[in-house]
């Protein structure tokens, strides 16, 4: 199984951030898809994840500005941030867990994402 | 939300040394009739994503070599890495997901002395 982002590499302040994860080689059933940032040279934040059936589960510091969705038939996951500022500015990784609270077991490669005018 | 603090910041081994990696965590993190500890550690090279290496504190991912090992219980949790090798040059992070918001260390970066 692969993930692989995809979405805009620059996003304007007070803009929508949206990025979709590609499920590849494998079936997006029967998972958790989360997404996870890192700001350059820091540390990790989780963001949300999102069960297969469409149950979303958003970190309470970004939940006002987050929708995660997923479409099962297309095998791909989807995440909506809002309102972004400078601070959102980071590389973007999906990953997978077996539960809802796991370690994640498969990532993807990663796609940076910056915020500026 | 649960806090985890990584020391030390970074840390320089020489070849085939050991490392010894710490991660401390706000609460505790040992829970369910078969208490277990809801903490895993990732290693992360430059330009990769992080790679799982070891969950529920002590159990080693397949294809992980057994020079990786991790240990501690509750709040408290360890990450040796013995017979350091070149190829271990990484940010190493502490997870916890014992509940949500999961959140991780802030990172012990290691380097050959």
């Amino acid at each position: 199984v692969q993930l692989r982002e995809s979405g805009p590499g620059l996003v304007k302040p007070s803009e929508t951030l949206s990025l979709t994860c590609t499920v590849s080689l494998g079936s997006i059933n029967s998972y958790y898809w989360a997404w996870i940032r890192q700001p350059p040279g820091k540390g990790l934040q989780f963001i949300g994840y999102i069960h297969y059936t469409g149950s979303p589960n958003y970190n309470p510091s970004l939940k006002s500005r987050l929708t995660l969705s997923v479409d099962r038939s297309e095998n791909y996951f989807s995440l909506s941030l809002s309102s972004v500022t400078p601070a959102d500015t980071a590389i973007y990784y999906c990953a997978r867990s077996i539960r809802g609270e796991d370690a994640f077991d498969l990532w993807s490669p990663g796609t940076m994402v910056i915020v500026s005018s | 939300e649960i806090v985890m603090t990584q020391s030390p910041d970074s840390l320089a081994v020489s070849l085939g040394e050991r490392a010894t990696l710490h991660c401390k965590s706000s609460r505790r993190l040992l829970y369910g009739s078969d208490e277990r500890n809801f903490l895993a550690w990732y290693q992360q090279k430059s330009g990769q994503p992080p790679k799982l290496l070891i969950s529920w504190a002590s159990n080693r991912e397949s294809g992980v070599p057994d020079r990786f090992s991790g240990s501690g219980s509750e709040t408290d949790f360890t990450l040796t890495i013995s017979n350091l090798q070149a190829e271990d040059v990484a940010v190493y992070f502490c997870q916890q997901y014992v509940t949500s918001p999961m959140t991780f260390g802030q990172g012990t970066r290691l380097d050959i002395k």
